[in-house]
């Protein structure tokens, strides 16, 4: 069953415009939220992360926001870029847990 | 930067061949992991270890054994290749979780796309 879930599959994006991934989790004890950008051949890139002692966190063209009461976070970013073009994984840790808790993922497109 | 360093990019093996996948990290991380990720089924943990010598089982242990005799280094093993271990091999490191203090994100290697033939 899986406890963190990103139901869109694919996303397209023109350039210049907002992309908004979504993740929904079922775990309440899920206090800490990442989400990593995967290019093809790459491994996965750290991108943004968000304690649940927070809505939201900004850094750069990429902000994250936590509903803890809907247990569901977005990704945005703003503006899209044709390099922001990849997989976008979001991930979920409960406590001292080291496991990555994993959704599996959401590719994005952004068209030029 | 944290670099993690998987020693091949593609490697191909034949069915019931001993397979080593090595990984090293330099900056000294307590937490190593080994996933594979699979289309559609993302990525999913085979084993991780916390400390030199110490290691516990992710989701999908089965047919896969792991050594850690140094902090940096991380092996994954597959005692006896067999196709369906055809996948790309993604190789993490994190830092240990200090209460308070800011979480550690996992970093990744670039990964081994492993062919079993």
């Amino acid at each position: 069953d899986q406890q963190v879930k990103q139901n869109s599959p694919s996303l397209s994006v023109q350039e210049g415009r907002i992309s908004i991934l979504n993740c929904d989790y079922t775990n309440s004890m899920f206090d800490y939220f990442l989400w990593y950008k995967k290019y093809p051949a790459e491994g996965p890139t750290f991108l943004i992360s968000i304690s649940s002692i927070k809505d939201k966190n900004e850094d750069g063209r990429f902000t994250v926001f936590l509903n803890k009461s809907a247990k569901h976070l977005s990704l945005h970013i703003v503006p899209s870029q044709p390099g922001d073009s990849a997989v976008y994984f979001c991930a979920a840790r409960a406590g001292n847990n080291r496991k990555l808790i994993w959704g599996l993922g959401t590719s994005l497109a952004v068209n030029p | 930067d944290v670099k993690v360093t998987q020693s091949s990019r593609y490697l191909v093996k034949r069915t019931g061949e001993k397979v080593f996948l090595e990984c090293v990290q330099d900056m000294d991380h307590e937490n190593m992991f080994w996933y594979r990720q699979d289309p559609g089924l993302g990525l999913r943990l085979i084993y991780f270890s916390y400390d030199v010598k110490m290691k516990e089982k992710g989701d999908i242990p089965e047919g896969y054994s792991v050594s850690r005799e140094k902090k940096e280094r991380f092996s994954l093993i597959l005692e006896s290749a067999s196709t369906n271990q055809t996948s790309m091999y993604l190789c993490a490191s994190s830092s240990t979780l200090i209460r308070g203090v800011e979480d550690q994100p996992q970093h990744f290697g670039d990964g081994t796309r492993l062919s079993i033939l």
